[in-house]
Parts: C-alpha cells; structure tokens; sequence
C-alpha cells in the first residue's frame, strides 16, 4: 500500500519568491494535515483539509495557504518567503478527524537564502 | 504556550532492556494520544496510539499508558533493541479536529 507521496523532497528559494508543495495522501484517506517542523519550534499544525475544505488552522500568518482537490491531494503554498520560512514541511493523512491515527510523509526540506 | 512536554531530551538504554518515554499534557480536552517514531531525512512513523477512554494500549513490543488524573502517559518498549533508536514524539488531539499538538521529542539510543 503506498504511503503519502510528497513532492518536492528539496526545495530552495530566496526571499520574496513563492512557493507550493505538493501532498497525494495515502488511497481512501480524506483528511490531509500540514505541519511545519523547525529546530526551534519543533512540530508546529498549520492547516487540516477534509472534503475539500479547511477544517482547522494553525497560528500562521495569511502568507500559508492551502487548498485540497476532489481526489483529496493537497498543496500548500507559502508566499513572500521569508528566511525563517526554512524548515520541513510535512504532509500527513487519515481516514477521517476521528480518533484515527495520522500517517506521514516524508517532507519537503525547504531553504530560503 | 506548549501544551504537550517531553522534558527528556534523550535517553540511552542497553539492548534487550526497557526503555520507558514520559510525555505531559496540560490541556484536559485532549482525548487522542499517539506516539511516533522519526529517523533523520524522514518524516514521523506511527507507532501506537491511545483514546482517554483507555489506560493502557500494547502492541508487540510497544505499550502506552496513559494517566488522565495526572495528565501523563508513558511509552514503553520492551525489549529494546539497536534500531529502535530513534526521535520518539508524543502527540495529542482532540479527537473531533485533524490538529495534533507535539511534544518537543526524545532521542532514544539503545547500546548494543
């Protein structure tokens, strides 16, 4: 059974440019959640999909979006990047919000110079 | 603000012996707690979760306990062994939200 596909692996940028990310969830899974982890701040939630709309939402500036299509794959797209925008961005799915345990990818290593 | 705490940042143990991780939560609505497992260059492992309808979860070598009144669970794994070493995360949620809130992680080594 394939996992949660998340594309790209590596990802660099600069300052001021955008960027999306690109999430297919394991098959039959609806939910889709994204998580940014930093040294600093660890693993931190910023947005859950379900069905096409966004359930839930993290403290984040406006700067993260994110959107989920009808075969429940999701991107995430950050805009005006900042330096401390660089971190591992990590997709996760489940079956439902229930008390269904979610299953991660592997991320996106995005740098920021 | 941090709502979910692993005040052990590593831990070392001996191959074959018991390695117990500690995890604190403040928030008392939480009532969905899942451990996971995380090498370097990849994202976070499922490993076993818990429902506050329950105190205890095994399975295989893993088991969760989970202590509502003290607002602690625990994770065991026995017996331990060299690849099992590892980040471990605890993690908590509500179970009616996709929004899980992390700890700050453990770093498990087991010694051959």
């Amino acid at each position: 059974k394939a996992g949660v596909t998340q594309t790209p692996r590596y990802l660099i940028k600069t300052r001021g440019q955008q960027v999306t990310l690109s999430c297919s969830p394991i098959s039959g899974h609806r939910s889709v959640s994204w998580y940014q982890q930093t040294p600093g701040q660890g693993l931190q939630f910023l947005f859950e999909y379900f069905s096409e709309t966004q359930r839930n939402k993290g403290n984040f500036p406006g700067r993260f979006s994110g959107r989920q299509f009808s075969n429940s794959r999701s991107e995430m797209n950050v805009s005006t990047l900042e330096l401390g925008d660089s971190a591992l961005y990590l997709c996760a799915s489940s079956l439902d919000r229930g008390d269904q345990p979610q299953h991660f990818g592997d991320g996106t290593r995005l740098s920021i110079l | 603000d941090q709502q979910v705490k692993q005040n052990s940042p590593s831990l070392s143990v001996q191959e074959g012996r018991i390695s117990i991780l500690n995890c604190d939560y403040t928030n008392s609505m939480f009532d969905y707690f899942l451990w996971y497992k995380k090498y370097p260059a990849e994202g976070p492992t499922f490993l076993i979760s818990i429902s506050s309808i329950k105190d205890k979860n095994e399975d295989g070598r893993f088991t969760v306990f989970l202590n509502k009144s003290a607002k602690h669970l625990s994770l065991h794994i026995v017996p331990s062994q060299p690849g099992d070493s590892a980040v471990y995360f605890c993690a908590a949620s509500r179970s009616n939200t996709g929004k899980l809130i992390f700890g700050q992680g453990t770093t498990l080594q087991v010694k051959p």
